[in-house]
Formats: C-alpha cells, sequence, structure tokens
C-alpha cells in the first residue's frame, strides 16, 4: 500500500536551471497540494491540484513556479531560474476528497539546494 | 488568512517528564489536525478535532480542542525519546478553497 512518493529526494541545482519535482499520490487520491518547508519554519501552502486542474495557486509565486497535475502520470512541481531562496524542502501531499478536514498523507519531500 | 500560534518553538526535556504545547489563534476554526514530523520525513498526522471542548487520547498523548474553537493543546505523559519531534497543528481557512494552514510547530527534544 503505496503511500505518497516523491522523487528525487535530493536535488541540487546550480542558479538559473530548472528543477522538477514529481509526485505520485496515494492510490485512489484525486487531490495533491505542494507545501515549501524552510529550516526552523512550519510548512508554507502553494498550490492545490485535482487531475488536470489547479484549484488554488494563491500560496505559489507569480513568476518561474508552476504545477501540473496531468490526467497520467504524477504531479510536476516546476521551478525555472532558480535562485538561492528556492532552497527548501517540498512536500507533496494527498487526500481522497477535498473537505475541509481531509487529513492529508504527505510524501518524505525533496530537498532542493541551489548553489 | 487565519493563523496559528505554536508555543513553545523549542522545548528540550528529560525523559519520564511531562510537557505540554499549544496552537493558538484569533479566529475560529471548524477542526484542527495534529501532526508530527521527525527529520528527514514528512507530517504525520496523528488527530483530528472537532467540536469546541474535546478531547482526545493517543496512548501518552492527550489533545484537547478548545470550547471557542480557537486552541487546542498536547500533553505528553512520560516523554520518551521516540516523542522526539517537530510537532505541528493544522487548520483549514474558513473561506476560499486553500486547504490546511499550518502553524511553525513546536521543536521538542526528549532526552534519554
Amino acid at each position: 500500500n503505496a503511500g505518497v512518493m516523491q522523487n528525487p529526494r535530493h536535488l541540487v541545482r546550480r542558479r538559473g536551471q530548472e528543477a522538477r519535482l514529481r509526485c505520485s499520490p496515494m492510490k485512489g487520491h484525486s487531490h495533491v497540494y505542494w507545501y515549501r518547508q524552510l529550516p526552523e519554519e512550519g510548512l508554507k501552502f502553494m498550490v492545490y491540484l485535482q487531475k488536470e486542474n489547479i484549484i488554488d495557486e494563491s500560496g505559489m509565486p507569480k513568476e518561474r513556479f508552476s504545477a501540473e497535475f496531468p490526467k497520467e502520470g504524477p504531479s510536476i512541481l516546476r521551478i525555472q531560474q532558480v535562485v538561492r531562496g528556492d532552497s527548501a524542502a517540498y512536500f507533496c501531499a494527498s487526500s481522497p476528497g477535498g473537505a475541509r478536514n481531509s487529513p492529508l498523507h504527505f510524501g518524505n519531500g525533496t530537498r532542493l539546494t541551489v548553489t | 488568512t487565519q493563523l496559528l500560534e505554536q508555543s513553545p518553538q523549542f522545548l528540550s526535556i528529560q525523559e519520564g517528564e511531562n510537557l505540554t504545547v499549544y496552537c493558538n489563534s484569533s479566529s475560529v476554526f471548524s477542526s484542527l489536525q495534529w501532526y508530527r514530523q521527525e527529520p528527514g520525513e514528512g507530517p504525520v498526522l496523528l488527530v483530528t478535532v472537532v467540536t469546541g471542548g474535546e478531547v482526545k487520547k493517543l496512548k501518552r498523548l492527550t489533545f484537547q480542542f478548545g470550547d471557542a474553537r480557537k486552541d487546542s493543546s498536547l500533553h505528553i505523559t512520560a516523554a520518551q525519546p521516540g516523542d522526539t519531534g517537530l510537532y505541528l497543528c493544522a487548520g483549514p481557512q474558513n473561506s476560499g478553497n486553500t486547504p490546511l494552514v499550518f502553524g511553525k510547530g513546536t521543536r521538542l527534544s526528549v532526552i534519554a
């Protein structure tokens, strides 16, 4: 019974490169959420997606960041032209429904380091 | 945006001691969730509290939701090194589609 799978676990990029983070939700879950976590910080919401739809992207920077959850395949968080400030742990979570009380099932994150 | 404030930010105690950590807001939440996160891993749900005044127990952990649904507490009895981790509270926004908002967490260290 696989949980939320994120890859890669660690990603190193030079300034100006692109970073692609992948997330496969739990089986049967159609709602995906991306959060960012800095050291000694909680989780900051970035974007909420359903299959082929962005439901809420209010936490995602307007420039350089994009997310998708295609009909087939994993959800992708894409960061173009990375800067040092993008270094963080990025967590994906999924839920079976979008109910406000739905608990979130998290992956183990992708740790992005920008050099 | 509704905010959740957690205190203390850091807590270091000896094995066997009791402790309480807090999650407070000026806003009413329809529910609150508590998660524990260990180093290198994602948060794992511990409990959801829904009703004002509700108390839930999970072995040595006791969770309480305030009567006014603006605050919650987590009490650990006889802490063990395995309780070490980051404890996060989270709640849904009252409007819009934005999912859970998280507090910054309490980082607990239990020393053997």
